[in-house]
């Protein structure tokens, strides 16, 4: 099956970059693009950007566009988002999903916590 | 970037209810649409894809319509499992963006 294994828990200071991962299984890897999107506790979903595993051409939101990268190893089928410059309103649970815009983001990572603390 | 606004925020029902949930694009984006279910502590889920497509896996009870600017999820015969929340979300534009959320309790 369709599984989407994200990296443990991080905390860091501000100013500090995280890299969280998901690994992919249970599909072909280049054939769906790999999403990424946040949740501050009790708040709503943010899209951050996308990444396509066999091109690696990645879009970004504007918003993050300065501090965030995605990138991917296609020999153990993960996709990374490092996020730079980390401040405290950083501090969410940041999801990978698969999908396409016209399919939705049909399969997700359990989520991984990132506290942003000094 | 585009707006998604959903109605109502929360809502209480009882099971058996059927339940609607609307969401309004703040410009027209066909049907590049989806809604998803998300429980605490847990990722969300895709219920509906293009406006109108019923996931896999997904029950029936759950629908979907609309096209351009609104759309529309209903929950027939709310199920005990269906008390969560819910947010629609537009894949025409990047940055994709989600509506904020429609919390549905038990009465």
């Amino acid at each position: 099956q369709v599984q989407l294994v994200q990296s443990g828990a991080e905390v860091k200071k501000p100013g500090a970059s995280v890299k969280v991962s998901c690994k992919a299984s249970g599909y072909t890897f280049s054939t769906y693009d790999i999403y990424w999107v946040r949740q501050a506790t009790g708040q709503g979903l943010e899209w951050m950007g996308w990444l396509n595993p066999n091109s690696e051409t990645t879009g970004y939101a504007q918003k993050f566009q300065d501090r965030v990268t995605m990138t991917r190893n296609t020999s153990i089928n993960t996709v990374y988002m490092e996020l730079s410059s980390l401040r405290s309103d950083d501090t969410a649970v940041y999801y990978c999903a698969r999908g396409g815009s016209t399919y939705g983001l049909s399969a997700w990572g359990q989520g991984t916590l990132v506290t942003v603390s000094s | 970037d585009i707006q998604m606004t959903q109605s109502p925020s929360s809502l209480s029902a009882s099971v058996g209810d059927r339940v609607t949930i609307t969401c309004r694009a703040s410009q027209s984006i066909g049907k590049f649409f989806n809604w998803y279910q998300q429980k605490p502590g847990k990722a969300p889920k895709l219920l509906i894809y293009a406006a109108s497509s019923l996931q896999s896996g997904v029950p029936s009870r759950f629908s979907g319509s609309g096209s351009g600017t609104d759309f529309t999820l209903t929950i027939n015969n709310l199920q005990l499992e269906d008390f969560a929340t819910y947010y629609c979300q537009q894949s025409y534009f990047t940055p994709w963006t989600f509506g904020q959320g429609t919390r549905v309790e038990i009465k």
